[in-house]
């Protein structure tokens, strides 16, 4: 079993609809990264999370340490929102970090 | 801003080559990291290194070596590249200071071995 698990996997959308990609991870981080990929690879890190709820324009990201469990949503999506979003888990040792295997958005016009 | 760059966006060489991916940051930072992706897999950690001259195999280090001999520059070195090396390779650092940083990403090479 993987140690960070998104989902879905896949996901097409209209324009305009509130989307949600979930992660949950099985083990002790010290941080949860979101990392948006666009088409052609470049990563870009959106948000780093320990604790709580952030907020950058259309996206939240909120993380429950108990459950451990993390959510990326983004309000009003654009076609520009198109992309792979990747979920990380910092582990409490080493830098190391454990990625999801990504979720790819397709929103439509 | 930071920037990552890696020194070539697509690349195509044969089987048996030696092959030299590089990766140069512009902001001091200590961590540097080179991470293969596949589809299905995700993105998978084949080295990093903490400091100049010092490097740490990831979770898949097995036909790839790496070099730190400056700060701002990490090398991933296929010796002898072979067709299961075909990937998108992603270079990414990140800094030491002020607890936990977020990595930053160059925009990956994507490399065929004929």
């Amino acid at each position: 079993k993987n140690e960070v698990e998104q989902s879905p996997q896949n996901l097409t959308a209209q324009e305009g609809e509130f989307i949600t990609i979930n992660c949950s991870y099985s083990v002790g981080i010290s941080a949860l990264h979101w990392l948006q990929q666009h088409p052609g690879g470049g990563i870009v890190s959106l948000f780093m999370l320990s604790s709580g709820k952030k907020k950058h324009g259309r996206l939240i990201a909120t993380i429950n340490i108990q459950e451990k469990h993390s959510s990326l949503h983004i309000t009003a999506s654009h076609p520009r929102d198109s992309a792979v979003y990747i979920c990380a888990a910092d582990l409490n040792r080493d830098d190391k970090i454990i990625f999801g295997k990504g979720t790819r958005l397709h929103i439509l016009p | 801003d930071v920037k990552v760059t890696q020194s070539s966006r697509y690349l195509v060489k044969r089987t048996g080559e030696k092959v030299f991916l590089e990766c140069v940051q512009d902001m001091d930072h200590e961590n540097m990291f080179w991470y293969r992706q596949d589809p299905g897999l995700g993105l998978r950690l084949i080295y990093f290194s903490y400091d100049v001259k010092m490097k740490e195999k990831g979770d898949i280090p097995e036909g790839y070596s790496v070099s730190r001999e400056k700060k701002e520059r990490f090398s991933l070195i296929l010796e002898s590249a072979s067709t299961n090396q075909t990937s998108m390779y992603l270079c990414a650092s990140s800094s030491l200071s002020g607890g936990y940083q977020p990595q930053h990403f160059g925009d990956g090479t994507r490399l065929s071995i004929l």
